[in-house]
């Protein structure tokens, strides 16, 4: 086990709807990050938080964004639901003394029809 | 060409057998790389961590990064069935991973 934690495990959406996920990161990482995984494929770096601020971001429109808390744990939200958007979304907790080494959640199985 | 190329397999092997699975690269700037396990329906779990060139082992698996060629290798040794999984590449310049296309391994009996 990682000790993060992902909420929920599984959710079906309509297209043009809004959906946030939850992350509850290791205890002591102070950073967080999102990828999004498509079936087949490996994740896709979303964006990064460090201590509440968003300091990287892929390549993702601006109607997914973020949010992290003073206790570390974070969401992700995205607007205007899309077909492509259905895939697996994980959250990764940064070691801070380690680089990137980065633990990652169960993921979210999000599926928008 | 992608940043990071990784053979998607399907690769088969008995069990006992020596896997070796392959990722290549072409961002230069690339000085952490990582090894990844994903079960069906589960999250990713880091493997291997390794800083810049060298050899890593940990029990029955070793790492190898060939920064010059740009060419990062993990062997398992003595595979068992429970290796079977997809296995992600994963390689950082500072603070996002690029990560292969994953290579699906099946263990048999």
């Amino acid at each position: 086990e990682t000790g993060v934690t992902q909420s929920p495990t599984h959710l079906i959406k309509t297209r043009g709807q809004q959906v946030t996920l939850r992350c509850s990161s290791q205890s002591g990482h102070n950073t967080v990050s999102w990828y999004q995984q498509a079936l087949g494929q490996g994740p896709q770096f979303i964006f990064q938080y460090y201590r509440e601020e968003e300091n990287g971001r892929g390549n993702f429109p601006p109607r997914f964004s973020g949010l992290q808390f003073p206790n570390y744990s974070s969401e992700l939200n995205v607007n205007a639901l899309e077909l492509d958007d259905s895939a697996l979304y994980l959250c990764a907790s940064i070691n801070p003394t380690g680089g990137t080494e980065a633990f990652f959640g169960q993921g979210t199985r999000l599926t928008v029809v | 060409q992608k940043e990071v190329e990784q053979d998607p397999g399907p690769l088969s092997v008995p069990e006992g057998a020596i896997v070796s699975l392959n990722c290549t690269y072409s961002n230069s700037a690339f000085q952490y790389f990582m090894w990844y396990r994903q079960y069906s329906r589960k999250g990713p779990e880091l493997l291997m961590y390794t800083y810049s060139s060298g050899n890593k082992e940990d029990g029955r698996f070793t790492a190898q990064v060939d920064k010059s060629s740009k060419y990062i290798s993990l062997f398992i040794r003595d595979s068992q069935p429970s290796d079977s999984a997809t296995y992600l590449c994963a390689m950082s310049a500072s603070w996002d991973m690029r990560f292969g296309a994953g290579t699906r391994l099946t263990v048999k009996p």
